[in-house]
This record gives C-alpha cells, sequence and structure tokens, in this order.
C-alpha cells in the first residue's frame, strides 16, 4: 500500500506566476483535500475534492484552483503568485468523503515565492 | 479569525515526564477534535481523536480530554520520550470527520534526555 505522493517536493517561482502542485492519493482513498501550511502556522483547509468535484472550499481566492481525476489523484493550481503564497502546500487523502476517520497527509510541496 | 487556540506555542519536558497542551473553541458546531503530530519534513499525521460524547479518551500513553460546556480539549502525553519530540496541532471540524479541519497553530514539543 503506497501511502500519499506529492510533486515537486520543493519549488521556487517569481510574482505574478503560475504553479502546479500534484498529488497522489493512498490506495483506495477518493477523496483528496488540500492544505496550506505558512511557515509556524497549522494546516488552513483550502479544497476538497470528491468524485473529480470540489466538495468544499475554505477561504481562498479564486486564484487557487483544482483538479481531481478518474484514477483519484489531484492537482493544486495557483495563478498570479503573490509573496504570501509562499508556504508548505500539503495534501491528504480519506476514504470517502463521508469518512469519520482519518486523513492521510503526503510530506507536502515547499513552495518559495520571490 | 482564529477557530481553535492552541497553547503553549512551544514545551520543554524531562524524560519521563507529562506534557499537556490545551486547545479552545468557539464554534459549537464542531462535532470532532483530532491531534495530529508532524515531524520536521513530514506531513502530519493522526495521533488520537474524540468526539464530544465522551470526556475522555486514552490510547496508550497519549489522552484526549474534553470539556464541552468549557469549549476546551487537552492532549497529555504520559511518560514522554524523546522521541515524542514533535509539533503537534488539535483541530476541530463539523462534519463529524475529516473534512474541512480547522487546526490551531500548534506546539512544538521538545522532550529532554
Amino acid at each position: 500500500e503506497t501511502g500519499v505522493t506529492q510533486s515537486p517536493t520543493h519549488l521556487i517561482k517569481t510574482r505574478g506566476q503560475q504553479v502546479t502542485l500534484r498529488c497522489s492519493s493512498q490506495s483506495g482513498h477518493n477523496t483528496v483535500s488540500w492544505y496550506q501550511q505558512a511557515l509556524g502556522q497549522g494546516p488552513q483547509f483550502i479544497f476538497q475534492y470528491y468524485r473529480e468535484e470540489e466538495n468544499g472550499r475554505g477561504n481562498f481566492p479564486p486564484r487557487f484552483s483544482g483538479l481531481q481525476f478518474p484514477n483519484y489523484s489531484s492537482e493544486l493550481n495557483v495563478n498570479a503568485l503573490e509573496l504570501d503564497d509562499s508556504a508548505l502546500y500539503l495534501c491528504a487523502s480519506s476514504l470517502s468523503v463521508a469518512n469519520t476517520g482519518e486523513l492521510f497527509f503526503g510530506e507536502g510541496s515547499r513552495l518559495t515565492v520571490l | 479569525q482564529q477557530q481553535v487556540k492552541q497553547s503553549p506555542q512551544s514545551l520543554i519536558v524531562q524524560k519521563g515526564g507529562i506534557s499537556i497542551i490545551n486547545c479552545a473553541y468557539e464554534n459549537t458546531a464542531f462535532d470532532y477534535f483530532p491531534w495530529y503530530q508532524q515531524f520536521p519534513g513530514k506531513g502530519p499525521a493522526l495521533l488520537i481523536a474524540i468526539r464530544p460524547d465522551v470526556s475522555e479518551k486514552k490510547e496508550g500513553r497519549f489522552t484526549i480530554s474534553f470539556n464541552k460546556s468549557a469549549k476546551q480539549f487537552s492532549l497529555h502525553i504520559m511518560d514522554s520520550q524523546p522521541g515524542d519530540s514533535a509539533t503537534y496541532f488539535c483541530a476541530a471540524s463539523s462534519k463529524g470527520g475529516s473534512e474541512k479541519l480547522v487546526f490551531g497553530k500548534g506546539t512544538k514539543l521538545t522532550v529532554n534526555p
């Protein structure tokens, strides 16, 4: 059983650029959530995907968007990058949207915006 | 607006001691309260979770105490070990499970040998 994998692990972008982060969910998990973790802070919910549809969104602007594919993998896209977007982006998968149990997190993609 | 307030920000405990981390919340709709443990360079991992129908849950050396009327919950780590040194996050959700978790700011625990 493979865990949640994310790529790339680190990347550097400049203001105004666009970035795509990728996530492969844990085997058998059909729900993917994305969180942003700024340095020294707790993770903040960005959005969740279930069966290729967005199923809940946190307080993030529309320039944060996502996709989920038929194999349940997911992408997070951020347009018009700002300095404050510098953070660790965490992907988490769970067994189903109705799951009352555990989120399994990947190790994250650390984005630096210069 | 910080919906889950966590304290202390950092904690240093001697090996064998008890580590206590506290969290408070405002939203009475919250009905699921997990604690996550995060090591440097890793993603958070679920440690233990509680729902408001019980006041305490114990798993090994880890115990959650929950006070619904005070809207507070805490994590107790008994017989703390150097391997417990990590950052701990409390969280809450109003969806009955792991959907749309709201996290505290974290507590960096250091257990000295």
